[in-house]
């Protein structure tokens, strides 16, 4: 079974612009969830979807979005790009409506200039 | 507000040691306990699950306990292997029902030499 994926895997922009990442959950999982790994900060929640729809946002300013499509697919935008933005981001999946284990993506390396 | 602590922050061992790696949360309603493995630059791997209800699981030379109690957690590795070099994270659901993101300590780094 293919693990969780995501894309692009770098990212290299610049102030005040926007990007999107993407990842694509274990097949048959409905849950995906997004993070963000910082040095200073370790890993901070941002948002969970479960079919189509946010369950659980953690305390990120509104540039930071995402949604979820009918096969389970993710994506998350970050608008406004500011240097701090600069981090891994990393995205999980689970199985059910649950609080079941989680399964990481390799993560997309967002560097900001 | 639920915070989670790893001691130690970084830890050097020879090849062959036993080792205990350690968690503490603050909120003892958590609905589990997860620890996860981080290569540099990489994402996580799931290691052990443990439910609240547990008190620990194994798999291969690893062993985490939970006692929810006193609010601990820790991961025991057998016979240390270089290959065991990584940040190991520990990571709370916290209860409430089916919703409830992981809340996850700053890692220890542990170091394994030859």
């Amino acid at each position: 079974k293919a693990g969780v994926t995501q894309t692009p895997r770098y990212l290299i922009k610049t102030r005040g612009q926007q990007v999107t990442l993407s990842c694509s959950p274990i097949s048959g999982h409905r849950s995906v969830s997004w993070y963000q790994q910082t040095p200073g900060q370790g890993l901070q929640f941002l948002f969970e979807y479960f079919s189509e729809t946010q369950r659980n946002k953690g305390n990120f300013p509104g540039r930071f979005s995402g949604r979820q499509f009918s096969n389970s697919r993710s994506e998350m935008n970050v608008s406004t790009l500011e240097l701090g933005d600069s981090a891994l981001y990393l995205c999980a999946s689970s199985p059910g409506q649950g609080p079941g284990e989680q399964f990481f993506g390799p993560g997309t390396r967002l560097t900001v200039l | 507000k639920q915070e989670v602590t790893q001691i130690p922050a970084a830890l050097s061992v020879p090849e062959g040691e036993n080792l205990v790696l350690n968690c503490s949360f603050t909120d003892s309603a958590i609905y589990n306990l997860q620890w996860f493995r981080q290569d540099p630059g990489k994402g996580l791997t799931s290691l052990l699950l443990i439910q609240s209800s547990q008190r620990e699981q194994t798999s291969g030379r690893l062993n985490a306990s939970l006692d929810k109690s006193s609010g601990r957690s820790t991961l025991y590795i057998a016979a240390s292997q270089p290959g065991d070099s990584a940040t190991y994270l520990c990571a709370v659901r916290r209860g409430g029902g089916s919703q409830g993101n992981l809340i996850f300590g700053k890692g220890t780094k542990l170091s394994v030499k030859p």
